[in-house]
């Protein structure tokens, strides 16, 4: 079975600040996606940055990138030029290639920007 | 709408009641997900449907969950018999193709009594 850990409960940042948020996952698959998900008190969950494994090269979207280290098994996201709206929960996720590609999740990250 | 749309956005109930949660994913999604979030924790994987069929439902906590897709659209997960540990928000994700990220709704915050 696989496993995401956020081990950073929360975190805060300036606006205009960088910030990173980490993650572990641990899988014996080959073929996966990993993936950022913001939750802001809507409750809905947002698509941030995906990360297709056989892929060497980092996402990147606008000021979110990732620095994915397949070997460490490490997915961390940086956010570049914080905004008030960063504001959110942020949670990692693990997605097997085949059968139902279901996500599993890490417990979050409440992330506060700070004005 | 152009989202995925999950309604009551709350439902509240004493325990021992029966909840139905509708979930109404993006016209030509083929795949639907329902997910459970208990506070302060990642949603967790309840069941997959493909089309009309639950293809993966692995992620049933018990006999007391189901949930149904007759006509590979609209999707209803049924609660019997409420217990307070079903308080959660349920999400409902769906999904064009293999491969395409999920798109969730805004959920339903279930409070049991």
């Amino acid at each position: 079975a696989q496993t995401v850990t956020q081990s950073q409960p929360e975190m805060s940042v300036q606006e205009a600040e960088t910030v990173t948020l980490s993650c572990t996952y641990d899988t014996s698959e080959n073929n996966y996606y990993l993936f950022w998900y913001k939750q802001p008190p809507s409750r809905q969950m947002i698509l941030v940055i995906r990360q297709e494994a056989y892929k060497q090269q980092n996402a990147t979207e606008n000021r979110f990138s990732v620095n994915f280290q397949k070997a460490a098994k490490s997915f961390s996201l940086k956010i570049s030029d914080s905004q008030l709206g960063d504001t959110a929960m942020y949670f990692c996720a693990f997605m097997k290639q085949g059968g139902s590609e279901k996500l599993v999740f890490g417990k979050g990250t409440k992330l506060t920007v700070n004005p | 709408g152009a989202g995925v749309s999950q309604t009551p956005s709350n439902k509240v109930t004493e325990k021992g009641k029966y909840v139905e949660l509708r979930c109404d994913p993006i016209s030509g999604h083929t795949a639907l997900y329902w997910y459970r979030q208990s506070l302060g924790q990642g949603p967790e994987f309840l069941i997959y449907f493909q089309g009309t069929g639950a293809a993966d439902d692995s992620g049933l906590p018990n006999d007391r969950f189901f949930a149904v897709r007759p006509e590979g659209s609209v999707s209803t997960l049924k609660i019997q018999r409420t217990e307070r540990g079903d308080s959660a928000v349920y999400l409902c994700a769906s999904r064009f193709d293999r491969n395409q990220p999920q798109h969730f709704g805004d959920g339903t915050r279930l409070s049991i009594l």
